[in-house]
């Protein structure tokens, strides 16, 4: 069963702090990592993505993969009140062919206070 | 740009009634489509996903259905809804060779 654990929070950060959002996941041939914003009833909306070890920046938004330790974050710098939402981490299985599987993470809800 | 569409935003349905949600997807050709459910305080739970027209992939045993009769559009369906059916159902594509997937935005379907 391959899974993907997060905290399911509620992360409480200030406005104009760093969020830090962690993944794990069981599955050590998974190839690809993404990161997906889900607002109170509506859908998620993919917001990054990172295939290789290390850093990736977008604006206010880095992610970060460690596949030795099967770790993924995501960092959310100058926090601002829009960005209070569930963060999902979705993990593609290894050696699906053309298929984009996603398994997700039960997702962390990130609260970004005043 | 792509865009996916996908109706009603919601519906409420009779145990043992039928349904059949739809889904459409424009300004991309043989993109992979997928059905996601995601229940009350659960995580998304891929359901169907499709490489091309005809071709559907079932990743849980349940009595819903999906079918692809055209390059870009995507069913779900079912001949009797259960109680447990409820839930917010996602259509979503992606290119091939997978890179992540796009939402439509949602049905959330409750089961009465």
């Amino acid at each position: 069963q391959k899974e993907v654990e997060q905290n399911s929070g509620p992360l409480s950060v200030p406005e104009g702090a760093i969020a830090s959002l962690n993944c794990t996941y069981s599955d050590r041939g998974s190839q690809s990592f993404f990161w997906y914003r889900q607002y109170s009833g509506k859908s998620p909306e993919l917001i990054m993505s990172i295939y290789s070890n290390g850093d990736k920046e977008d604006g206010r938004f880095t992610a970060q993969l460690n596949k030795a330790s099967q770790y993924v974050s995501l960092l959310i710098r100058d926090s601002q009140p829009s960005d209070s939402a569930t963060y999902l981490c979705a993990v593609n299985e290894g050696n699906t062919g053309t298929a984009s599987k996603l398994t997700f993470g039960t997702g962390t809800r990130l609260q970004v206070t005043l | 740009s792509q865009t996916i569409h996908q109706w009603p935003a919601t519906l409420v349905q009779p145990v043992g009634s039928p349904l059949s949600l739809e889904c459409t997807v424009e300004g991309t050709s043989n993109p992979n489509l997928y059905w996601y459910r995601q229940a009350a305080g659960r995580g998304l739970q891929l359901l169907f996903y499709s490489v091309g027209i005809g071709q559907i992939s079932s990743e849980v045993p349940q009595n819903l259905s999906a079918s692809r009769p055209q390059d870009r559009q995507f069913i779900l369906s079912s001949k009797k809804l259960l109680l447990s059916d409820s839930g917010f159902y996602l259509c979503a594509w992606s290119v091939q060779g997978g890179l992540g997937a796009f939402f439509g935005q949602g049905t959330r379907l409750t089961v009465v």
